[in-house]
């Protein structure tokens, strides 16, 4: 069974510039998070999906961030305008029960 | 609110000492998880264990060992004869259901094991 996947897992842009990071649950998972740890900081949660739907997105920092996850499946996270704060690794998880969360590899992002 | 604290922020050890790793947890929740996790260089998430709040035995796995201590509100973690390849940030973590089980992380410890 093939892991949550995260694409890129790199990515540099410049300020102002907009990016799009991606996670592929593992199938089945009707559950999916996105967490966030900044340079030198705790990881900190963004938002939960429960199928298409968001549960809780208290975490999302401003409306810079946008998540959406088509059909319950895939998620993507839409950071417009990224700023120089956005830069650090972009986590996703994903459940079936919701104690137990599988992590991606996790997309850096580097903000210049 | 849940609060994780990890106060070591970095610890550095010669090879094939032993390190403990602190983790204190807050929480209004009667049933809750903690959860250990690793992060070496490469930058994934690597899962280490989970235990929930009913379960206060203490578990060993090969070098690693966790106490969890209610009376405390603790779940440290315990390397043995550590190695180089242990180095890497460990993240403690609390999970409860009135958070839809979202992850409450600590701010980690850089472990720097020394040849």
């Amino acid at each position: 069974e093939a892991g949550v996947t995260q694409f890129p897992s790199h990515s540099v842009i410049e300020k102002g510039q907009t990016v799009t990071l991606r996670c592929d649950p593992i199938s089945g998972h009707d559950n999916l998070y996105w967490y966030r740890r900044v340079m030198g900081k705790e990881i900190k949660f963004l938002l939960h999906f429960v199928k298409e739907s968001k549960q809780d997105e208290s975490g999302m920092p401003n409306n810079r961030f946008l998540a959406e996850r088509t059909g319950g499946t895939y998620s993507t996270l839409k950071v417009q305008p990224a700023e120089l704060e956005d830069s650090g690794v972009y986590f996703c998880a994903s459940s079936h029960s919701e104690v137990e969360q599988y992590f991606g590899p996790g997309t850096r992002l580097t903000v210049t | 609110a849940q609060k994780v604290t990890q106060a070591q922020t970095e610890i550095s050890v010669v090879e094939k000492e032993d390190v403990t790793l602190d983790c204190v947890y807050e929480t209004r929740d009667t049933t809750y998880y903690l959860f250990w996790y690793k992060q070496p260089p490469s930058g994934e998430l690597v899962f280490l264990i989970r235990r929930n709040s009913f379960d206060e035995q203490n578990e060993i796995s090969g070098r690693y060992s966790w106490n969890f201590q209610k009376s405390t509100s603790s779940f440290n973690f315990t390397i043995t004869a550590s190695q180089v390849v242990d180095s890497a940030v460990y993240f403690c973590a609390l999970s409860v259901m009135d958070s839809n089980y979202q992850l409450i992380w600590g701010a980690g410890t850089k472990l720097i094991i020394k040849p």
